[in-house]
């Protein structure tokens, strides 16, 4: 079954910093893998997906990567906002069981003003 | 309308109710998902429908929870006699096709408290 993990569960940075937030998998036979962000009391808003056969991904600030091999991704957050506060979900669509996507618990993240 | 509208928003019922929880996904929109999220835990996956195709009910937690959809459009998860540990955040999430080849879209989610 696959696992998704995301580390850090929580990061707290000051404005205008860079940051990276890690997803791992443990299976690498993936369609694609998405990154959301949850504000509190929302559902989740998709962010940017990259398919198996995709390195990288970018909209606007955020860059997402993945490396498939090595079942690794990681979204990229350039000169952070407060409003950029939220906790972040990767998700990850399996071969073989595409009726579903395995979702981490999240990275819950604090832009300090 | 314009993205995935779940209903109600918030649900309080007693233990040992039945609540039905209502999802109506993006025009348009093959693929249909539902997902529980409790407190400090990750998503579950519940149930699956994609088109006419039977839906793949493997994450049903147990014998109480069913869901329809009909017409290939509206979905209506039912909770029966209803225990304090299905106090949780069900989210629907719709996409264009199945197979997990398409981005998800999600609800706002029904927040379920069973006292």
């Amino acid at each position: 079954k696959q696992e998704v993990t995301q580390i850090p569960a929580a990061l707290s940075v000051p404005e205008g910093e860079n940051l990276v937030l890690n997803c791992s998998f443990t299976d690498s036979a993936i369609y694609n893998l998405q990154w959301f962000r949850q504000d509190p009391g929302k559902g989740l808003t998709s962010l940017l997906l990259i398919q198996s056969s995709q390195r990288e991904q970018t909209s606007g600030r955020l860059n997402a990567s993945l490396d498939k091999s090595s079942g690794r991704s990681t979204l990229y957050i350039a000169a952070s906002q407060p409003g950029d506060s939220a906790t972040y979900l990767c998700a990850v669509s399996s071969v073989g069981t595409g009726n579903q996507f395995y979702f981490g618990t999240g990275t819950s993240l604090t832009v300090i003003p | 309308g314009a993205g995935v509208s779940q209903s109600p928003s918030n649900k309080v019922t007693e233990k040992g109710k039945d609540v039905e929880l209502r999802c109506d996904p993006i025009s348009g929109h093959t693929a249909l998902y539902w997902y529980r999220q409790s407190l400090g835990q990750g998503l579950e996956f519940l149930i699956y429908f994609q088109g006419n195709s039977a839906p793949d009910k493997s994450g049903l937690p147990s014998d109480r929870f069913s869901a329809e959809r009909t017409g290939g459009s509206v979905s209506t998860l039912t909770i029966q006699r209803t225990q304090q540990e299905d106090s949780a955040v069900y989210l629907c999430a719709s996409s264009l096709s199945g197979g997990g080849h398409s981005p998800l879209h999600f609800g706002n989610g029904t927040r379920l408290t069973v006292t």
